[in-house]
């Protein structure tokens, strides 16, 4: 029972294009999103989130994107540069109150950004 | 700041040994998560402690478990070990929402 998906495993982009990765979820309760970057033999790192009473989020080169009635969400780079090359997870959770705290990852997709 | 900080970072263990993973949390971090990524799979919730209790538990089976410290520290138990749980161990730390991870604890089991 996957119910945060992300249904592309990888994705090439060229330097200096943008690359727009997707998430979709099923769990009409999550309320709160994530992306993280992951590069091999390392922790994920946080990137950006989104709250559900929003539609996007910006931060630098990285926009956020949630379509709640179609139940989902997508990450933006522009521009998208080589060090951008890794593994993406979004991640989704029901807040503290709810279900827990705890965050239901995607499988990821693997962005590789070319020269 | 310090980050989260997991030991060991490589561990190699025989099938049927028990095995204890440690992490240690953002100093003022009270939540403690932990994760499993098998390998060519993606992150799969392991556990969650906050105030030193254990608020959730994803589906995995009783010889995984663990506990938090007074300190918000936090270990994760391993018992009879398997081959599949050849994986890499993520611990992540929250004050909030946004969970802060560290490098991971790569176990193989042989």
């Amino acid at each position: 029972d996957q119910q945060v998906k992300q249904n592309s495993p990888s994705l090439s982009v060229q330097e200096g294009r943008i690359s727009i990765l997707n998430c979709d979820y099923t769990n009409s309760m999550f309320d709160y999103f994530l992306w993280y970057k992951k590069y091999p033999a390392e922790g994920p790192t946080f990137l950006i989130s989104i709250s559900s009473i929003k539609d996007k989020n910006e931060d630098g080169r990285f926009t956020v994107f949630l379509n709640k009635s179609a139940k989902h969400l997508s990450l933006h780079i522009v521009p998208s540069q080589p060090g951008d090359s890794a593994v993406y997870f979004c991640a989704a959770s029901w807040g503290i109150t709810g279900g827990g705290n705890k965050l239901t990852f995607g499988t990821g997709t693997q962005l590789k950004v070319e020269l | 700041e310090a980050g989260v900080t997991q030991s060991p970072t490589h561990l190699i263990k025989t099938r049927g040994q028990q095995v204890t993973l440690r992490c240690s949390p953002i100093s003022g971090h009270t939540s403690v998560y932990w994760y499993q990524q098998a390998l060519g799979l993606g992150l799969q919730f392991l556990l969650w402690y906050d105030e030193g209790e254990e608020r959730n538990r994803g589906n995995f089976p009783p010889r995984f478990s663990g506990r938090q410290f007074p300190n918000y520290s936090s270990e994760l138990n391993v018992n009879a070990l398997e081959l599949e749980d050849s994986a890499l161990y993520l611990c992540a730390s929250s004050l909030f929402v946004e969970a802060f991870f560290g490098q991971g604890t790569r176990l193989t089991v042989v």
